[in-house]
Protein backbone atom coordinates (compact mmCIF):
# COMPACT_ATOMS: atom_id res chain seq x y z
CA UNK A 1 0.00 0.00 0.00
CA UNK A 2 1.23 3.54 -1.14
CA UNK A 3 1.88 6.06 1.69
CA UNK A 4 0.97 9.50 1.96
CA UNK A 5 2.81 11.26 -0.79
CA UNK A 6 3.74 14.82 -0.69
CA UNK A 7 5.91 16.91 -2.82
CA UNK A 8 8.16 19.50 -3.09
CA UNK A 9 9.96 17.92 -0.22
CA UNK A 10 11.86 20.76 0.52
CA UNK A 11 10.92 24.70 -0.30
CA UNK A 12 13.17 27.68 0.34
CA UNK A 13 11.18 31.35 -0.52
CA UNK A 14 11.66 35.40 0.41
CA UNK A 15 9.05 36.77 2.71
CA UNK A 16 5.64 38.32 0.98
CA UNK A 17 6.47 35.88 -1.87
CA UNK A 18 3.38 32.40 -1.79
CA UNK A 19 4.16 28.80 -1.67
CA UNK A 20 1.58 25.92 -2.29
CA UNK A 21 2.24 22.41 -0.92
CA UNK A 22 0.64 19.25 -2.73
CA UNK A 23 -0.99 16.47 -0.73
CA UNK A 24 -2.13 12.90 -2.18
CA UNK A 25 -3.17 10.32 0.12
CA UNK A 26 -3.66 6.94 0.90
CA UNK A 27 -6.04 6.12 -1.62
CA UNK A 28 -9.72 5.09 -0.14
CA UNK A 29 -8.78 7.95 2.93
CA UNK A 30 -11.75 10.03 3.27
CA UNK A 31 -10.13 12.22 5.84
CA UNK A 32 -7.21 14.49 5.15
CA UNK A 33 -5.22 16.62 7.71
CA UNK A 34 -2.61 19.43 6.83
CA UNK A 35 -0.31 20.04 10.55
CA UNK A 36 2.43 22.59 10.53
CA UNK A 37 5.33 21.55 12.79
CA UNK A 38 7.48 24.03 13.98
CA UNK A 39 10.83 22.68 15.05
CA UNK A 40 11.13 21.56 18.26
CA UNK A 41 7.55 21.17 18.83
CA UNK A 42 4.54 18.74 17.84
CA UNK A 43 2.76 18.83 14.95
CA UNK A 44 -0.29 21.57 15.30
CA UNK A 45 -2.87 20.88 13.14
CA UNK A 46 -4.40 23.81 10.42
CA UNK A 47 -7.14 22.19 8.81
CA UNK A 48 -9.21 18.49 8.60
CA UNK A 49 -11.34 17.56 5.47
CA UNK A 50 -13.37 14.97 5.23
CA UNK A 51 -13.89 14.14 1.40
CA UNK A 52 -13.76 17.62 -0.17
CA UNK A 53 -15.77 19.44 3.24
CA UNK A 54 -13.89 21.29 5.87
CA UNK A 55 -14.24 19.75 9.16
CA UNK A 56 -11.91 22.01 11.26
CA UNK A 57 -10.33 25.05 10.02
CA UNK A 58 -9.90 26.86 13.28
CA UNK A 59 -6.66 27.03 13.77
CA UNK A 60 -5.61 27.72 10.15
CA UNK A 61 -4.32 31.44 9.70
CA UNK A 62 -7.51 32.08 6.98
CA UNK A 63 -5.83 35.84 6.16
CA UNK A 64 -3.12 33.96 4.28
CA UNK A 65 -3.22 30.03 4.65
CA UNK A 66 -5.96 28.26 2.17
CA UNK A 67 -6.87 24.22 1.37
CA UNK A 68 -8.56 22.91 -0.73
CA UNK A 69 -9.64 19.41 -1.46
CA UNK A 70 -11.60 19.59 -5.17
CA UNK A 71 -12.18 15.86 -5.81
CA UNK A 72 -12.00 14.77 -2.43
CA UNK A 73 -8.77 13.50 -3.20
CA UNK A 74 -5.50 15.27 -3.50
CA UNK A 75 -5.15 18.30 -1.56
CA UNK A 76 -3.08 21.28 -1.90
CA UNK A 77 -2.07 24.07 0.97
CA UNK A 78 -1.30 27.52 -0.03
CA UNK A 79 0.32 30.31 1.74
CA UNK A 80 0.18 33.67 0.53
CA UNK A 81 2.09 36.12 1.71
CA UNK A 82 4.09 34.17 3.46
CA UNK A 83 5.86 35.65 6.85
CA UNK A 84 8.76 34.33 8.62
CA UNK A 85 7.37 32.87 11.28
CA UNK A 86 5.72 30.16 8.75
CA UNK A 87 9.07 28.47 8.45
CA UNK A 88 8.13 25.18 9.64
CA UNK A 89 7.40 21.30 8.08
CA UNK A 90 4.14 20.67 6.38
CA UNK A 91 2.96 17.77 7.05
CA UNK A 92 -0.40 15.87 5.15
CA UNK A 93 -1.54 13.26 7.13
CA UNK A 94 -4.97 10.83 6.09
CA UNK A 95 -7.06 8.42 7.79
CA UNK A 96 -9.56 5.84 6.89
CA UNK A 97 -12.11 4.22 9.55
CA UNK A 98 -10.01 3.63 12.74
CA UNK A 99 -8.28 6.43 14.59
CA UNK A 100 -4.72 6.11 13.25
CA UNK A 101 -3.30 8.94 11.00
CA UNK A 102 -0.40 8.01 8.47
CA UNK A 103 1.41 11.18 7.80
CA UNK A 104 3.42 11.74 4.63
CA UNK A 105 7.29 12.90 4.95
CA UNK A 106 6.52 16.19 5.08
CA UNK A 107 7.38 19.39 2.70
CA UNK A 108 10.11 21.72 4.90
CA UNK A 109 9.60 25.49 4.06
CA UNK A 110 12.06 28.43 4.59
CA UNK A 111 11.01 31.56 4.56
CA UNK A 112 14.10 34.15 3.94
CA UNK B 1 -3.56 26.35 25.74
CA UNK B 2 -2.10 23.78 26.26
CA UNK B 3 -3.52 20.72 26.55
CA UNK B 4 -1.13 18.14 26.55
CA UNK B 5 2.58 18.29 28.38
CA UNK B 6 4.55 16.18 27.46
CA UNK B 7 8.45 15.14 29.53
CA UNK B 8 11.51 14.63 29.51
CA UNK B 9 12.43 17.45 26.72
CA UNK B 10 15.43 14.83 25.94
CA UNK B 11 16.48 11.61 27.54
CA UNK B 12 19.64 9.57 27.16
CA UNK B 13 19.26 6.03 27.62
CA UNK B 14 22.05 3.06 27.38
CA UNK B 15 21.42 0.43 25.29
CA UNK B 16 19.00 -2.51 27.06
CA UNK B 17 17.89 0.12 29.47
CA UNK B 18 14.20 1.24 29.93
CA UNK B 19 13.17 4.14 28.23
CA UNK B 20 10.22 6.08 30.06
CA UNK B 21 8.34 9.34 28.91
CA UNK B 22 5.21 10.56 30.42
CA UNK B 23 2.78 12.92 29.42
CA UNK B 24 -0.29 14.68 31.27
CA UNK B 25 -3.44 16.36 29.96
CA UNK B 26 -5.99 19.05 31.08
CA UNK B 27 -9.39 17.73 30.52
CA UNK B 28 -11.13 14.67 30.42
CA UNK B 29 -13.08 15.51 26.83
CA UNK B 30 -10.39 12.77 25.37
CA UNK B 31 -10.67 9.35 24.48
CA UNK B 32 -8.11 7.98 22.60
CA UNK B 33 -4.26 8.77 23.50
CA UNK B 34 -1.26 7.23 21.12
CA UNK B 35 2.12 7.41 20.63
CA UNK B 36 3.68 8.76 17.66
CA UNK B 37 7.64 7.87 16.34
CA UNK B 38 9.27 10.14 14.64
CA UNK B 39 12.43 9.43 12.49
CA UNK B 40 14.69 12.70 10.90
CA UNK B 41 12.90 13.70 7.82
CA UNK B 42 10.23 11.39 8.11
CA UNK B 43 6.32 12.11 9.30
CA UNK B 44 5.41 11.05 12.85
CA UNK B 45 4.22 7.54 12.44
CA UNK B 46 1.82 5.54 14.73
CA UNK B 47 3.47 3.31 17.47
CA UNK B 48 0.72 2.26 19.94
CA UNK B 49 -2.14 3.79 21.57
CA UNK B 50 -4.53 3.07 24.23
CA UNK B 51 -8.31 3.75 25.28
CA UNK B 52 -9.22 5.28 28.60
CA UNK B 53 -10.98 1.97 29.68
CA UNK B 54 -7.92 0.01 30.41
CA UNK B 55 -4.43 1.15 32.38
CA UNK B 56 -2.24 -0.81 30.50
CA UNK B 57 -1.05 -2.07 26.86
CA UNK B 58 1.43 -3.57 25.53
CA UNK B 59 2.84 -4.34 21.82
CA UNK B 60 6.43 -6.18 22.21
CA UNK B 61 9.01 -3.93 23.83
CA UNK B 62 6.59 -1.12 24.14
CA UNK B 63 3.85 -0.61 27.11
CA UNK B 64 1.58 2.51 27.52
CA UNK B 65 0.99 2.77 31.32
CA UNK B 66 -2.71 5.54 31.88
CA UNK B 67 -3.76 6.64 34.99
CA UNK B 68 -6.97 8.26 34.20
CA UNK B 69 -7.68 9.62 37.18
CA UNK B 70 -4.09 11.56 37.36
CA UNK B 71 -4.74 12.60 33.99
CA UNK B 72 -1.25 11.27 32.80
CA UNK B 73 0.11 8.41 30.34
CA UNK B 74 3.26 7.27 29.85
CA UNK B 75 5.06 5.40 27.06
CA UNK B 76 7.86 2.44 28.34
CA UNK B 77 10.39 1.10 25.72
CA UNK B 78 12.02 -2.33 27.29
CA UNK B 79 15.48 -3.09 26.26
CA UNK B 80 15.84 0.03 24.70
CA UNK B 81 18.47 -0.28 21.02
CA UNK B 82 19.82 2.12 19.36
CA UNK B 83 16.85 1.75 16.58
CA UNK B 84 14.93 3.44 19.13
CA UNK B 85 16.49 6.99 18.69
CA UNK B 86 14.24 8.86 17.45
CA UNK B 87 11.28 11.64 18.83
CA UNK B 88 8.54 10.31 20.25
CA UNK B 89 5.09 12.54 20.47
CA UNK B 90 2.29 11.83 22.65
CA UNK B 91 -1.02 13.03 21.67
CA UNK B 92 -4.80 12.86 22.70
CA UNK B 93 -7.99 12.51 20.46
CA UNK B 94 -11.02 14.64 21.59
CA UNK B 95 -14.01 13.15 22.09
CA UNK B 96 -16.66 13.61 19.13
CA UNK B 97 -14.18 13.96 16.42
CA UNK B 98 -11.13 12.95 14.82
CA UNK B 99 -8.94 15.51 15.82
CA UNK B 100 -4.98 15.25 17.45
CA UNK B 101 -3.50 18.00 19.70
CA UNK B 102 0.47 16.30 20.07
CA UNK B 103 2.78 17.16 23.08
CA UNK B 104 6.06 18.97 22.36
CA UNK B 105 7.95 15.70 21.69
CA UNK B 106 10.82 14.10 23.44
CA UNK B 107 14.42 13.64 21.48
CA UNK B 108 15.26 9.83 22.70
CA UNK B 109 18.94 9.09 22.50
CA UNK B 110 20.09 5.14 22.65
CA UNK B 111 23.98 5.13 23.17
CA UNK B 112 25.95 1.61 23.24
Amino acid sequence: EAGVAQSPRYKIIEKRQSVAFWCNPISGHATLYWYQQILGQGPKLLIQFQNNGVVDDSQLPKDRFSAERLKGVDSTLKIQPAKLEDSAVYLCASRALTNEQFFGPGTRLTVL
Amino acid sequence: QQQVKQSPQSLIVQKGGISIINCAYENTAFDYFPWYQQFPGKGPALLIAIRPDVSEKKEGRFTISFNKSAKQFSLHIMDSQPGDSATYFCAVKHFGNEKLTFGTGTRLTIIP
